[in-house]
């Protein structure tokens, strides 16, 4: 079955820029999305097909793909920011969503 | 703005069915711009897709669930309902509703849209 590996685990400092990655078979071939989910709330889609940004998301949330793997970049990074990331695309008409990355803002 | 309401049982018994139902409001399940799904997220874990339902009434499904589940359309309703057969102590979770965004025609696109999520815990 199709999988999207991300790290468990990103620190960033107040300010800077945290990437996460997202890597999956052939994911070069397709359409990757990313979500933000905050403690006890639901996810919040913040970059659709690659690189485009939902209405109301903040210009600091960036996406991006090299090669197979898929990129969000979260330019100065706020506290607000802190939250469990989730990068998600379709594999024959089936979703996958990624193994979810948590990020701390220290 | 479309909201998406979950509801139902939050407590299920071993080898029955599980069954929700997800009302959209200041919106229509049958628009072709958008697919509906469910998706669960047991405590502490991470987002599983469940499967979907077109505006045209076709649906897929998880192949790990296929053979338990089943979602549906009620336009009259305008709600979409889910049916999770034989649970285990597994399928305890946090079941969402969510738009799929057919953007460009590329369907069934981004989940641009979730519900609050309904807890539902499996014990006898």
């Amino acid at each position: 079955s199709y999988e999207l590996i991300q790290p468990p685990s990103v620190s960033v400092s107040p300010g800077q820029t945290a990437n996460i990655t997202c890597s999956g078979r052939k994911l070069r071939e397709k359409y990757a999305c990313w979500y933000q989910q905050k403690p006890g709330q639901s996810p919040v889609l913040v970059i659709y097909q690659d690189n485009k940004r939902p209405s109301g998301i903040p210009e600091r949330f960036s996406g991006s793909k090299s090669g197979s793997t898929a990129i969000l970049t979260i330019s100065g990074t706020q506290a607000m920011d802190e939250a469990d990331y989730y990068c998600q695309a379709w594999d024959r008409s089936t979703a996958v969503f990624g193994t979810g990355t948590k990020v701390t803002v220290l | 703005q479309v909201q998406l309401q979950g509801s139902g049982p939050g407590l299920v018994k071993p080898s029955e069915t599980l069954s929700l139902t997800c009302t959209v409001s200041s919106g229509s399940v049958s628009s072709d711009t958008y697919y509906w799904s469910w998706v669960r997220q047991p405590p502490g874990k991470g987002l599983e897709w469940i499967g979907y339902i077109s505006y045209s009434g076709g649906s897929n499904y998880n192949p790990s669930l296929m053979s338990r589940v089943t979602i549906s359309v009620d336009t009259s309703k305008n709600q979409l309902s889910l049916r999770l057969s034989s649970v285990t102590a597994a399928d305890t979770a946090l079941y969402y509703c969510a738009r799929n965004h057919c953007i460009g025609g590329s369907c069934p696109g981004a989940f641009d849209l979730w519900g609050q999520g309904t807890m539902v815990t499996v014990s006898s």
